[in-house]
């Protein structure tokens, strides 16, 4: 099975403020996906970000980036100008699509946004 | 229009019983899953199954067993429930050689007494 490792449990960061979430991974596949997923107190799970790992592009979706330094199976999540509403569970995942699509998550860390 | 769906959302039950969980999707994908999320909120693949294959996961007790009447539903039978088995349960849908995206459903949160 895969390993994914989110080696912070809890951070927080100031509202505006910037934050990075880490993530590395155990693979020795060269094709698979990665994705950062977001679970509120509403335990609701959501898709933050998706990265494609033939894709050399870091993937952005407006506020949320990611640093893929596939050498390093690295793929941390930066969050630009924290708002409140990005206090949640953040789940680092990932899949190789030749074994049923099935995603490996990490641990988990708990950010909390202060006002 | 809800994506993927699961009834009950919660669940209290006594030790012993045998209960099962709904889920449905309406998004026309191939592959469905259940997760199991336990108190520290870890994430663990039980099952994923399409209309071909059913991978399980090793360490899922025989008591839990998923069932598919049609593409768009997968529901999660539970034998002789067991205190360590309180958690919350999350039912996922992709598409094979799409975007690879797993859509979860709400959760249901399991009980046992």
């Amino acid at each position: 099975a895969q390993t994914v490792t989110q080696s912070q449990p809890e951070m927080s960061v100031q509202e505006a403020e910037t934050v990075t979430l880490s993530c590395t991974y155990d693979t020795s596949e060269n094709n698979y996906y990665l994705f950062w997923y977001k679970q509120p107190p509403s335990r609701q799970m959501i898709l933050v970000i998706r990265q494609e790992a033939y894709k050399q592009q870091n993937a952005t979706e407006n506020r949320f980036s990611v640093n893929f330094q596939k050498a390093a199976k690295s793929f941390s999540l930066k969050i630009s100008d924290s708002q409140l509403g990005d206090t949640a569970m953040y789940f680092c995942a990932f899949m190789n699509p030749n074994t049923g699509n099935q995603f490996y998550f990490g641990t988990g860390t708990s950010l909390t946004v202060i006002p | 229009d809800t994506a993927v769906s699961q009834t009950p959302k919660y669940l209290v039950t006594q030790m012993g019983n045998d209960k099962s969980i709904k889920c449905e999707q309406n998004l026309g994908h191939d592959t469905m899953y259940w997760y199991k999320q336990d108190s520290k909120k870890f994430l663990k693949i039980m099952f994923s199954y399409n209309n071909k294959e059913l991978i399980i996961n090793e360490t899922v007790p025989n008591r839990f067993s998923p069932k598919s009447p049609d593409k768009a539903h997968l529901n999660l039978h539970i034998n002789s429930l067991e205190l360590g088995d309180s958690a919350v349960y999350f039912c996922a849908s992709s598409q094979r050689g799409a975007s690879y995206e797993q859509y979860f459903g709400p959760g249901t949160r399991l009980t046992v007494t």
